[in-house]
Parts: structure tokens; C-alpha cells; sequence
């Protein structure tokens, strides 16, 4: 099977950076989401990565380096409306699996 | 676009009820839909893989007699949580892939149904 490991909580400062780590198991891997979910609504898609290297998409960022079975999503300028849990997901014989997502906690 | 809608978006009912979920593409056709469930504080769990037009792939652990699953048209499935008891209280979320992605893995998720069982 799969298992994703991701931090359970973080905290940081508005307007700081923050990376959020996640670790995979890489056999039959086929890609890395990366989503977003406020408390009671369902998640939302940030990115996804298949190849090596950074995707930049904006204030956010994800790594993916699959001979080490490990990706990361950087958040910069951070807002306190990106309080939020951060789901890292890898494909995985054709489904999702989930890790158990990372609360982030902003402050002022 | 990649619009799934759920309906409905809460429900709450007595134990020993049955709840009808209803999942839908809006603007794409699905022939992949999954099933999700969250307790509080953690993550989504899958519960079941629906193809259209074939019986669902049910996720070890998860009761298929209990939780049915049809998947009836491109654009709908419905999950119907039978007998339902306090400890299925929880929020079920359900997502599609497009059919006109190929192989692709992305999805896009419903708005969910938080489910109260009394």
C-alpha cells in the first residue's frame, strides 16, 4: 500500500514562509497533489507534480523529488485567510491516497 | 468548469434510517467517481472507487451492504448509508475525474454532505 506522512500541525507568522513536508512510499507512485481545506468545506486543488523540480504557481510552491519519496509545499507572504488544513495526496493504482493533512495555524 | 455538486449538503436523521447522497458532474462527464469519508481532525478516508456502469471497488474495512453505492449515468452516483448509526456521523465528501482527462489523476471534489445520526 501507500503511506503518507505529513506533519500534524504547524504554526506560523503572517507574512512569513512556511514548508510543509510529505513524505511517500514511491513504488507504483504516479504523482503528488497538493490541497487545501478550510474546516467543514471540501478540499481545494493547489498543485500537482509528476516530475522532478518546483512548480511556482503564484504565493505557492511544490517540490517533488521522487527518488526520495518526498515533496513540499511552500507557502510565501503567508495570510491568515491560508489557516487552513494542507492535504498531500499521492496517485496511486488509479486512486488518491491521502496523508493526514497539516492544520496550519497563521498568526498576527 | 469541473464544477461536482452534493446534495444534501447536511442531513440529519434517527438511527436505523437510510440516507441517500447524491453526487454529480456538472459541466463534465465522470466516469470515475469516489467516495470519501472525514472525521473530525483528519484526513479523507476513501471509501469506494464508482465506475459507471459496473459495481463500485470498496476499500478494505469498508461494509458494502452497508454502504451502497450506484453509479447510474456519467454525471451521478449516490452513496445510501443503510441502517445508519451514530458512529457513521460524518462528513462524505465525493469527487470525479473528468472522462475527457485520460489517464490523468486529478479531481475535483463536491462540497460535501455532513451526515447526523440521532
Amino acid at each position: 500500500g501507500q503511506n503518507i506522512d505529513q506533519p500534524t500541525e504547524m504554526t506560523a507568522t503572517e507574512g512569513a514562509i512556511v514548508q510543509i513536508n510529505c513524505t511517500y512510499q514511491t513504488s507504483g507512485f504516479n504523482g503528488l497533489f497538493w490541497y487545501q481545506q478550510h474546516a467543514g468545506e471540501a478540499p481545494t486543488f493547489l498543485s500537482y507534480n509528476v516530475l522532478d523540480g518546483l512548480e511556482e504557481k503564484g504565493r505557492f510552491s511544490s517540490f517533488l523529488s521522487r527518488s526520495k519519496g518526498y515533496s513540499y509545499l511552500l507557502l510565501k507572504e503567508l495570510q491568515m485567510k491560508d489557516s487552513a488544513s494542507y492535504l498531500c495526496a499521492a496517485g496511486w493504482g488509479g486512486k488518491l491516497i491521502f496523508g493526514q493533512g497539516t492544520e496550519l495555524s497563521v498568526k498576527p | 468548469g469541473a464544477v461536482v455538486s452534493q446534495h444534501p449538503s447536511w442531513v440529519i436523521c434517527k438511527s436505523g434510517t437510510s440516507v441517500k447522497i447524491e453526487c454529480r458532474s456538472l459541466d463534465f462527464q465522470a466516469t470515475t467517481m469516489f467516495w470519501y469519508r472525514q472525521f473530525p481532525k483528519q484526513s479523507l478516508m476513501l471509501m469506494a472507487t464508482s465506475n459507471e456502469g459496473s459495481k463500485a471497488t470498496y476499500e478494505q474495512g469498508v461494509e458494502k451492504d452497508k454502504f451502497l453505492i450506484n453509479h447510474a449515468s456519467l454525471t451521478l452516483s449516490t452513496l445510501t448509508v443503510t441502517s445508519a448509526h451514530p458512529e457513521d456521523s460524518s462528513f462524505y465528501i465525493c469527487s470525479a475525474r473528468d472522462r475527457a482527462s485520460g489517464g490523468a489523476y486529478e479531481q475535483f471534489f463536491g462540497p460535501g454532505t455532513r451526515l447526523t445520526v440521532l
